[in-house]
């Protein structure tokens, strides 16, 4: 029921910009999109979400495409912390797929 | 602190023998949910509860149950563990179980089933 869909692994250089693509072409207009991360040996944790306008906070931005099927989490300046599995889901029970890993080089 | 927590955070049982992994929030959130995370498997949903005495079943239900008898408390049941349910678990939990609030995790439960 994840019903989004993410490459499984990006790369990125520290302290450069970072965009984390995510599909969901089956959403419904209710439907708010959400970003989770989990670093190593943690829990996941909130980093943003948004339901049509463009969101930023001090973690990130969040791009929503204006038909809503894909969204883009953008990271300003990745650092080494930021590496971590990236979750993109549809919010309503909650569901995860298996995330895209990304790798922050120094 | 506004906190999940689970307990234990590491267990080592036999086959069959029951037990019950603890979770508590202390943040007077209506919903929570259950996942366990495997190897290449993602987090994938085992229950969850949109409010006291109200839960669901998630993807992966079987072999599991869960009770939510008051709102702050979780707990996930493991009648007759067996091998296959050696694996990582989170609870999560949020406001309401509704798309514009955001979810709080645990840290994990590593349960190994042997």
């Amino acid at each position: 029921d994840a019903k989004t869909t993410q490459p499984n692994s990006m790369e990125s250089n520290e302290e450069e910009p970072v965009h984390l693509p995510c599909n969901h072409s089956t959403i419904s207009g209710t439907d708010y999109i959400h970003w989770y991360r989990q670093l190593p040996s943690q829990g996941p944790e909130y980093v943003i979400h948004g339901l049509t306008s463009n969101v930023n906070n001090r973690m990130a931005s969040l791009a929503i495409a204006e038909d809503r099927k894909s969204s883009t989490l953008i990271l300003h300046r990745a650092t080494l912390r930021d590496a971590a599995v990236y979750y993109c889901t549809r919010r309503g029970k909650l569901v995860f797929g298996k995330g895209m890993k990304l790798t922050v080089n120094p | 602190e506004a906190q999940v927590t689970q307990n234990p955070r590491y267990l080592i049982t036999v086959t069959g023998k029951k037990l019950t992994v603890t979770c508590s929030q202390n943040m007077n959130h209506e919903y929570m949910s259950w996942y366990r995370q495997d190897p290449g498997l993602g987090l994938r949903q085992i229950y969850y509860s949109m409010n006291v005495e109200v839960t669901d079943k998630g993807d992966v239900p079987e072999g599991y149950k869960v009770s939510r008898k008051e709102k702050r408390n979780f707990p996930l049941i493991l009648e007759s563990p067996s091998p296959n349910q050696t694996s990582l678990y989170f609870c999560a939990s949020s406001l309401r179980g509704t798309a514009n609030t955001e979810a709080f995790f645990g840290q994990g439960t590593r349960l190994t089933v042997v």
